[in-house]
């Protein structure tokens, strides 16, 4: 398929391990945003990627998330010592032109910590 | 303030019948962006419409159409012609101003479209 893909679909974890969830964008698109969605609620921006730029970090909620990108394609969202309210969705979304364009989600990681 | 305030937690439809979701924002900044997603329970966001804070006519895609109304700050979703398939969560959103990052959402509306 050409959409965004988004590995693994669900993760169970306990308390204090460390996860790593993957996003696999569109290919072409340049930018790419991870977002965060907290059950019932709507999506919380997290952080985003253009290109080679400096990643825009400050949706970030502790210095536990960081997130990566190599070679323009592919990202690596990493929770170090997952904490019970770090249980959610995490939705990758990719775009042509940052800023100017649609963004496409993928289907989530459904994390779970015990 | 919230950016995004959609008001209806949930909603109920006759199949084949129109549905108005609505959706407020709050921005300053002259520039912005509107988007309705559709969540349904396998989780993923399908885009379904834009409006530019620019554009002079209301955006339609489909049985999709943005009622656009700058004055009141509202963007409000209708679906004509429902269908079963509409069962979903409906999400607002909003980028602001040119070269913005993000989008901020509201917490959605759940429709129900009812056979």
């Amino acid at each position: 398929g050409a959409g965004v893909s988004q590995s693994p679909s669900n993760k169970v974890t306990e308390k204090g391990k460390d996860v790593e969830l993957r996003c696999d964008p569109i290919s072409g698109h340049t930018a790419l945003y991870w977002y965060r969605q907290s059950l019932g609620q709507g999506l919380e921006f997290l952080i985003y990627f253009q290109g080679n730029s400096a990643p825009d970090k400050s949706g970030l909620p502790s210095d536990r998330f960081s997130a990566e990108r190599t070679g323009g394609s592919v990202s690596t969202l990493t929770i170090q010592r997952t904490q019970q309210e770090d249980s959610a969705v995490y939705l990758c979304a990719s775009s042509s032109l940052a800023g100017q364009d649609t963004q496409y989600f993928g289907p989530g990681t459904r994390l779970t910590v015990l | 303030a919230q950016k995004i305030t959609q008001t209806q937690p949930g909603m109920f439809v006759q199949e084949k019948e129109a549905v108005t979701l609505d959706c407020t924002y709050d921005t300053s900044d002259p520039s912005y962006g509107l988007f309705w997603y559709k969540q349904p329970s396998s989780g993923e966001m399908i885009f379904l419409i834009y409006q530019g804070s620019y554009d002079q006519q209301n955006a339609t895609e489909g049985r999709y159409s943005l009622n656009f109304q700058k004055a009141r700050k509202s963007a409000n979703l209708v679906i004509s012609a429902s269908q079963l398939g509409d069962s979903a969560m409906y999400f607002c959103a909003m980028r602001e101003g040119r070269g913005a990052n993000n989008l901020f959402f509201g917490t959605g509306t759940r429709l129900t479209v009812i056979p």
